[in-house]
């Protein structure tokens, strides 16, 4: 099993650039998240999924949009790239079915994003 | 702020030691989970426990959870140098806002 897939691993863009995150899992999960991972700042929360067609703001949605494409497919865009933007993007899952928290998170191992 | 607190934020330690980090926060929560994240790579996770439980086990890990005094620890018995990773606690409110709130992590180095 592949867990949690993320594509691409590395980017740079310039500012105003648009692009988009992938994130597929083959677990079977429920529940999707974006999260941002900066120095010093611990993980902090983009937005969620607890099913396919049901998105949620998390912490941090400002600046970005999600599409819960299907149940496998979680999806994060950056609309026009800020340099405030550039950070580690990890796309995790997990089974619970609320979007809560019951369950373990499983995570892709990132997208690198540098905007400059 | 929900946000759990690790501590000490840097450890290092001699192969074979054991490592205790601990974990502060300041509401109350559903569950508390633990997560380790090797360099470049994403968190994995290594135990979730419930607000009414007290200790749980997992291999060479043990977890305490103090709800009186809203703190966690997270002990590796016989560390080896692949333990070598950040440590993350996160935290479920009670009153939930839909968020897991991360720590900002400890960094354990185990010296082969």
């Amino acid at each position: 099993n592949a867990g949690v897939t993320q594509t691409p691993k590395f980017q740079v863009l310039k500012t105003g650039q648009s692009m988009t995150l992938q994130c597929a899992q083959d677990m079977n999960h429920n529940s999707m998240y974006w999260y941002r991972q900066d120095p010093g700042m611990g993980l902090r929360l983009i937005y969620y999924s607890a099913s396919e067609g049901t998105t949620d703001k998390g912490e941090v949605p400002n600046g970005y949009n999600v599409s819960r494409l299907n149940k496998r497919e979680f999806s994060l865009r950056l609309e026009s790239a800020a340099p405030s933007q550039t950070s580690v993007y990890f796309c995790a899952s997990s089974f619970d079915a609320t979007g809560g928290y019951n369950s373990p998170l499983h995570f892709g191992n990132g997208t690198r994003l540098t905007v400059t | 702020s929900q946000q759990g607190e690790e501590d000490p934020q840097a450890l290092s330690i001699q192969e074979g030691e054991n490592a205790t980090m601990n974990c502060s926060y300041k509401t109350s929560i559903n569950n508390l989970q633990w997560y380790r994240q090797n360099s470049g790579r994403g968190l994995v996770h290594l135990i979730l426990i419930r607000s009414n439980e007290r200790e749980k086990h997992s291999g060479r890990l043990r977890v305490t959870l103090d709800t009186s005094k809203k703190s966690s620890s997270l002990l590796i018995t016989a560390s080896r140098a692949a333990d070598t990773a950040s440590y993350f606690c996160a935290t479920e409110a009670y009153y939930g806002n839909n968020r897991l709130a991360f720590g900002k992590g400890n960094q354990v180095v185990v010296i082969p």
